[in-house]
């Protein structure tokens, strides 16, 4: 099993800030299957970016991401009000598929 | 755009069992994956499992083997999660989520969340 660790737990940041989100896995992820997720409170998360680096229909360019092998990465260029949340990162290149722990992205 | 909508909150007994319900609407996911994840209070996101419809089998993460059991009704796109033997570490939201391919990959859209609650 893939063990993703996410860092670093918390980021204060202001509105406007570049955010940096890292993401390791315990193994090799195969063909960069790597996804990250936003949720806000109460909410049921929402698909940021898939295969490393594609955005999803309708993600702002903000949004983006990098990596390949063990380390990956969320940049989100400058942050607006919305972008305050949890960030989760996610692998699908074996079974079973597993998330990272997660970072709390809160205003500074 | 396919949506999908959960069945309502549940509070339930150690040692029963609970059925949630996922249903697609705005299109069907025959050839898509639906998956389970669930999310403890407070905590971070779990893959339960998965179904692809048009395959019929599930894949289930060993953690929950032999407790979960996820079915699928291609004519009511509707898919369902039903967890037994139930304890108070299983009060989490569960979540289907949707890979628009035959395969268990991303996740998009997700459904809204069903919160169980397992309590004495």
């Amino acid at each position: 099993e893939s063990v993703l660790t996410q860092s670093p737990a918390t980021l204060s940041l202001s509105p406007g800030e570049r955010a940096t989100l890292s993401c390791g896995a315990s193994q090799s992820v195969s063909s960069s299957y790597l996804a990250w997720y936003q949720q806000k409170p109460g909410l049921a998360p929402r698909l940021l970016i898939y295969d490393a680096s594609t955005r999803a229909t309708g993600i702002p360019d903000r949004f983006s991401g990098s990596g390949s092998g063990t380390d990956f990465t969320l940049t989100i260029s400058r942050l607006e009000p919305e972008d305050f949340a949890v960030y989760y990162c996610q692998h699908y290149g074996s079974s079973p598929l597993t998330f990272g722990g997660g970072t709390k992205v809160e205003i500074k | 755009q396919v949506q999908l909508v959960q069945s309502g909150a549940e509070v339930k007994k150690p040692g029963s069992s609970v059925k949630v319900s996922c249903k697609a609407s705005g299109g069907t996911f025959s050839s898509d994956a639906i998956s389970w994840v669930r999310q403890a209070p407070g905590q971070g996101l779990e893959w339960m499992g998965g179904i692809i419809p048009i395959f019929g089998t599930a894949k289930y993460a060993q953690k929950f083997q032999g407790r979960v059991t996820i079915t699928a009704d291609e004519s009511t796109n509707t898919a369902y999660m039903e967890l037994s033997s139930l304890r108070s570490e299983d009060t989490a939201v569960y979540y289907c989520a949707r890979t628009p391919t035959s395969d268990y990959a991303w996740f998009d859209p997700w459904g809204q969340g069903t919160l169980v609650t397992v309590s004495s």
